[in-house]
Formats: C-alpha cells, sequence, structure tokens
C-alpha cells in the first residue's frame, strides 16, 4: 500500500483482556517499529524488527508484551491481561533498508491504534 | 532515562513571526537528529533531519540547528503558519553499523500554537 496501515484505528477492552493490534508496512520496507504515546507523554520505543535480525525488544515494559513479524511483512503487537496503564496510543512505523549515509528520511508512521483498557 | 529531552510542553506564536523550539539530548553517541511534525488521529510525519557533521539544515520555512558541545538542537519556523500548528517531535539516532536505521529516541513533544 501507499502508506503503514494499522488495525483497529480504536480498541476499548476490559481490563484483564489479551489484545492484538496490527501493523501492515509499506511494502519493501525492511525495518518496523513499534512506539507507544501515553497521554501527556513523548513517543516511547517498544520493539524493533530489521530483516531477518533477530529483533531488538529492549523496550517491552513487561512480559505481558509480545511482538512477532511475519515473512518479513505484517506485524503483531499482543498485549495479554491489559491493564489500565497499557492505555495509549500504539503507533507503528517502517523504513526502508539504506546505508547510513543515506540516512535522511526517517520513519512512515501509520496513524496508530488508540487502545482504552477499562 | 530520559536521554532527549524537550523542556517546553507548549509554545504560542502570532502568524508570520518566528517560531523556535528546543531540543536538549544526553547521549552523546548520537550523531543523527530529526524533526516529526504530528496532528491530531495522524501519525507522526518526518519534517527535517540533520547529521552531526553540520550546524545547520535549512528546507523552506524550517530550519534546524545542531550545537554539538551543548548537545542541543533547535528548529526555526519561518514565518509561522496557523496551519503549522502540530505537536513537534525531536529524535535522535546512534548509528548502530551495517546497512540498516538504529531506533530512534523521541522526546515528549511541543505543542505550537499559531495564532492568526
Amino acid at each position: 500500500g501507499a502508506g503503514v496501515s494499522q488495525s483497529p484505528s480504536n480498541k476499548v477492552t476490559e481490563k484483564g483482556k489479551d489484545v492484538e493490534l496490527r501493523c501492515d508496512p509499506i511494502s519493501g520496507h525492511t525495518a518496523l517499529y513499534w512506539y507507544r504515546q501515553s497521554l501527556g507523554q513523548g513517543l516511547e520505543f517498544l520493539i524493533y524488527f530489521q530483516g531477518n535480525s533477530a529483533p531488538d525488544k529492549s523496550g517491552l515494559p513487561s512480559d505481558r508484551f509480545s511482538a512477532e513479524r511475519t515473512g518479513g511483512s505484517v506485524s503483531t503487537l499482543t498485549i495479554q491481561r491489559t491493564q489500565q496503564e497499557d492505555s495509549a496510543v500504539y503507533l507503528c512505523a517502517s523504513s526502508r533498508p539504506s546505508k547510513r549515509q543515506g540516512f535522511n528520511y526517517g520513519y512512515t508512521f501509520g496513524s496508530g491504534t488508540r487502545l482504552t483498557v477499562v | 532515562d530520559q536521554q532527549v529531552k524537550q523542556n517546553s510542553p507548549s509554545l504560542s506564536v502570532q502568524e508570520g513571526r518566528i517560531s523556535i523550539l528546543n531540543c536538549d539530548y544526553t547521549n552523546s553517541m548520537f550523531d543523527y537528529f530529526l524533526w516529526y511534525k504530528k496532528y491530531p488521529a495522524e501519525g507522526p510525519t518526518f519534517l527535517i533531519s540533520i547529521s552531526s557533521i553540520k550546524d545547520k539544515n535549512e528546507d523552506g520555512r524550517f530550519t534546524v540547528f545542531l550545537n554539538k558541545s551543548a548537545k542541543h538542537l533547535s528548529l526555526h519556523i519561518v514565518p509561522s503558519q496557523p496551519g503549522d500548528s502540530a505537536v513537534y517531535f525531536c529524535a535522535a539516532s546512534a548509528f548502530t553499523g551495517g546497512t540498516s536505521y538504529g531506533k530512534l529516541t523521541f522526546g515528549q513533544g511541543t505543542i505550537l500554537t499559531v495564532h492568526p
């Protein structure tokens, strides 16, 4: 597609339920990132996939959070046993491969999934 | 540990005047810096970037300045327009080797309001 697509755009769930958030990156973008923005906060890094390399999971806040990327394309972020503090906008971004000197376009973000845990 | 900080949560400017958004960082390994703009209900969009080998990069009404010794960068918008009203995030990247992007570390954002 032309851009990064995320679904659903909004999700309201009860505390304790599991949720899955989906991201369709731009075709040909080998890098995929998940961030979240809590109310009044900046963009918090969660996880990063780059090609066939092991993902960088250093930003996942707890073991209730996991993500996978199938076939180097679509990614799913799963939050188990959701808590109210998980309420945030979850943003996915992708980027194309580039040599370091050509790094000048940054990421392309999706519109995000607004998760509300009640 | 907030490695990228935007200490001004909001900024209000009159149309036609200059908007100056500031960003400080603590990680000396950062060598590439970017600014993103975000409208409500949309994802952030790339605005302008600067490499650490430069101290200034200009693109139309937008100029980014980098002061490495002070670990400080700023975004200047001249002249400011009402359509510039948005949240502005600065971001930084450290070279991780190879031919891939590393992750970006973002600041908290500054809400810019440009009044007609």
